[in-house]
């Protein structure tokens, strides 16, 4: 089975800083796919970021950038110039095998002001 | 636009009562799931299909049921032997390999 793990249930970070939240996760696959989510207190799940495994350059979406260490099986994701919208839980996720989506526990996200 | 909408945002469930959340898409994806959230929890899959007429269960599926007569729907219905409803529940769709698409969620409460 798949597992992806997240090892921080919270974290805090100050306004317009920058934080990095960690993912590891587990596969003997060769061709895969990795997300992060944001779930902010409406409870959307909104996809933040993707990197497909094949693929030796991280992902970038504006304020978004991920860390992808294929070797070690580590995905972090880092948010640069954080913003109070950026409150949120976090979840990491990966696709193996077909469609199927296996999710971290989650990182509780807490900007301040 | 497309999307996926759920309905209602918020169900109330009586003590043996079967109760059914809607989830419709118009992306013409041909995958769609259900989730379940606890309280500060991430997601657990409760049922998917890949494809019309077909179904698996996911990690989850004891106390519930579900149905995909056209590609667009995927309903699913909480059972009275669901004895712990009481969650929030999350409706998604894919294409192959791609990122899923969530709808808005329905909150689920017992009376």
């Amino acid at each position: 089975a798949q597992t992806v793990t997240q090892s921080q249930p919270e974290m805090s970070v100050q306004e317009a800083e920058t934080v990095t939240l960690s993912c590891t996760y587990d596969t003997s696959e060769n061709n895969y796919y990795l997300f992060w989510y944001k779930q902010p207190p409406s409870r959307q799940m909104i996809l933040v970021i993707r990197q497909e495994a094949y693929k030796q350059q991280n992902a970038t979406e504006n304020r978004f950038s991920v860390n992808f260490q294929k070797a070690a099986k580590s995905f972090s994701l880092k948010i640069s110039d954080s913003q109070l919208g950026d409150t949120a839980m976090y979840f990491c996720a990966s696709i193996h095998a077909g469609n199927m989506l296996t999710f971290g526990g989650g990182t509780r996200l807490m900007v301040k002001p | 636009d497309g999307g996926i909408t759920q309905s209602p945002k918020y169900l109330f469930r009586k003590e043996g009562q079967n109760v059914t959340l809607s989830c419709e898409q118009n992306l013409n994806h041909d995958a769609m799931y259900w989730y379940r959230q606890d309280p500060g929890q991430g997601l657990r899959l409760i049922y998917y299909s890949q494809i019309v007429n077909d179904f698996q269960k996911g990690d989850i599926a004891e106390g519930y049921s579900v149905s995909r007569e056209k590609k667009e729907s995927f309903p699913l219905t909480v059972t009275s032997a669901q004895k712990n409803p009481t969650a929030f529940y999350l409706c998604a769709s894919s294409t192959t390999r791609q990122p899923q698409h969530f709808g808005d969620g329905t909150r689920l409460s017992i009376l």
